[in-house]
């Protein structure tokens, strides 16, 4: 299965954007990017996904580099409850696999 | 209910005492989930269904974790003669189709204890 790689973390304050950087030199051509987010006690939440262009949604966008090797999420403007475990996964024929992802902190 | 469900939140098992963790996924959804997530880190790919075929067990740790969705809707982990290391939070994720342009929802997770 394909790898991504993010940042342990990352710290922002509160009602800054915030650029959550995802590197996946080894993506093929069927994979999708995902990105879901963890808060403390739950399970994993979607945020959004892509294949080859720029997403946007009600929580974020995502940006996605012409080669497909790499991609950033963007929350525009990082709330208390964004503080959360990010994960960048790509998703290939069903499941999702998950790496350590990044720990996000927001500071009032 | 709207989401994923999942029985118990809690159990606390004794070592070798066998358990049975119930998800009940989103009424519809085709693909279903299974994943373990053990403190701190990532959740671990367990196994998936489509419908009531299980078309990767590959991430089943042992012979003693078998899953289970008989009608193509509610599933069932059981884990047999569980050990310590088996403790963690045992998560359950259904998505609508099983295509990789779906998004998955997630239960809250069942958390195992094995003492």
């Amino acid at each position: 299965d394909a790898k991504t790689t993010q940042p342990n973390s990352m710290e922002s304050n509160e009602e800054e954007p915030v650029h959550l950087p995802c590197n996946h030199s080894t993506i093929s051509g069927t994979d999708y990017i995902h990105w879901y987010r963890q808060l403390p006690s739950q399970g994993p939440e979607y945020v959004i996904h892509g294949l080859t262009s720029n997403v946007n949604n009600r929580m974020a966008s995502l940006a996605i580099a012409e080669d497909r090797k790499s991609s950033t999420l963007i929350l525009h403007r990082a709330t208390l409850r964004d503080a959360a475990v990010y994960y960048c996964i790509l998703r290939s024929w069903g499941k999702l696999q998950f790496g350590a992802g990044t720990q996000v902190v927001v500071t009032p | 209910g709207a989401g994923v469900s999942q029985s118990p939140r809690y159990k606390v098992a004794k070592r070798g005492q066998d358990v049975a963790l119930r998800c009940d996924p989103i009424s519809g959804h085709v693909s279903l989930f299974w994943y373990q997530q053990a403190l701190g880190q990532g959740p671990e790919f367990l196994t998936y269904f489509q419908n009531e075929a299980q078309l990767d067990k590959s991430g089943l740790p042992s012979d003693r974790f078998f899953a289970e969705r008989p009608e193509g809707s509610v599933s069932t982990l059981k884990i047999q003669r569980t050990q310590q290391e088996d403790s963690a939070v045992y998560l359950c994720a259904s998505s609508s189709r099983g295509s990789m342009n779906t998004e998955a929802f997630f239960g809250q997770g069942t958390r195992l204890t094995v003492v």
